[in-house]
């Protein structure tokens, strides 16, 4: 099955306290994302990824690192987290959009983070 | 910069009725328009999408036409049901180099009561 998978689903941790995000997808798709999810803002990207060792930065990306080793992987990483990083947060990945127009962007579950 | 602007929510709607969300955007360029919808608990799923001027988008009974002319694209369905009931988000993606960024509005938050 097509997916994207994120891992956790839920976590609450403190401030400062280093932690990752994963997130994987089985599409061997080139293009990954980030966002999170806010009240009132809608979703807003954090950083991206056009392929493997490409990552370029969103709307809103500070406080956060991300890396892209393999073509399914695209971790998010704060490394020092603080109480307004609280937010739900979704991995997307696509085809590049030169690639033609079934260039789809899926989501995954999302992961709820509460920073204390 | 692009912008997306949905009404706000939530909208509260009796099984059967007809449903509007409206959606209006900004960009530079020429976008191509979405709708994503949200159930409780779960990720974006794509719901319909346009890619030019004058295109109508379809899905589960929902329809948007994307408007050049009022740069809109709002959600239309002629007889909800409860289980409709979800957040939806428009969203438009610019071309940029070949990535793929989606500028989401809101959100609208429907809830459809028996």
């Amino acid at each position: 099955e097509a997916q994207v998978t994120q891992n956790p689903r839920y976590l609450i941790t403190v401030t400062g306290k280093k932690l990752t995000v994963t997130c994987s997808q089985n599409m061997n798709h080139e293009y990954m994302s980030w966002y999170r999810q806010d009240p009132g803002l809608g979703l807003r990207q954090i950083y991206y990824s056009m392929n493997v060792e490409v990552t370029d930065k969103g709307d809103v990306p500070e406080g956060y690192k991300v890396s892209r080793k393999e073509k399914r992987n695209f971790p998010l990483i704060l490394e020092s987290p603080s109480p307004n990083q609280t937010s739900l947060y979704f991995c997307a990945s696509s085809m590049l959009q030169d690639r033609g127009p079934d260039n789809e962007q899926f989501f995954g579950p999302g992961t709820r983070l509460t920073v204390l | 910069g692009d912008s997306v602007t949905q009404m706000e929510g939530p909208v509260t709607l009796s099984e059967e009725a007809f449903l509007t969300i409206n959606c209006t955007y900004t960009a530079t360029g020429y976008p191509s328009l979405f709708w994503y919808v949200q159930y409780p608990g779960e990720g974006l799923q794509l719901l319909l999408k346009a890619t030019k001027a004058d295109d109508k988008g379809s899905n589960k009974g929902f329809e948007a036409t994307y408007r050049k002319e009022t740069t809109s694209f709002h959600l239309e369905k002629g007889s909800v049901q409860v289980s409709d009931s979800a957040v939806y988000f428009c969203a438009l993606r610019v071309t940029l180099g070949g990535g793929n960024k989606l500028t989401f509005g809101t959100g609208t938050q429907l809830k459809v009561e028996l």
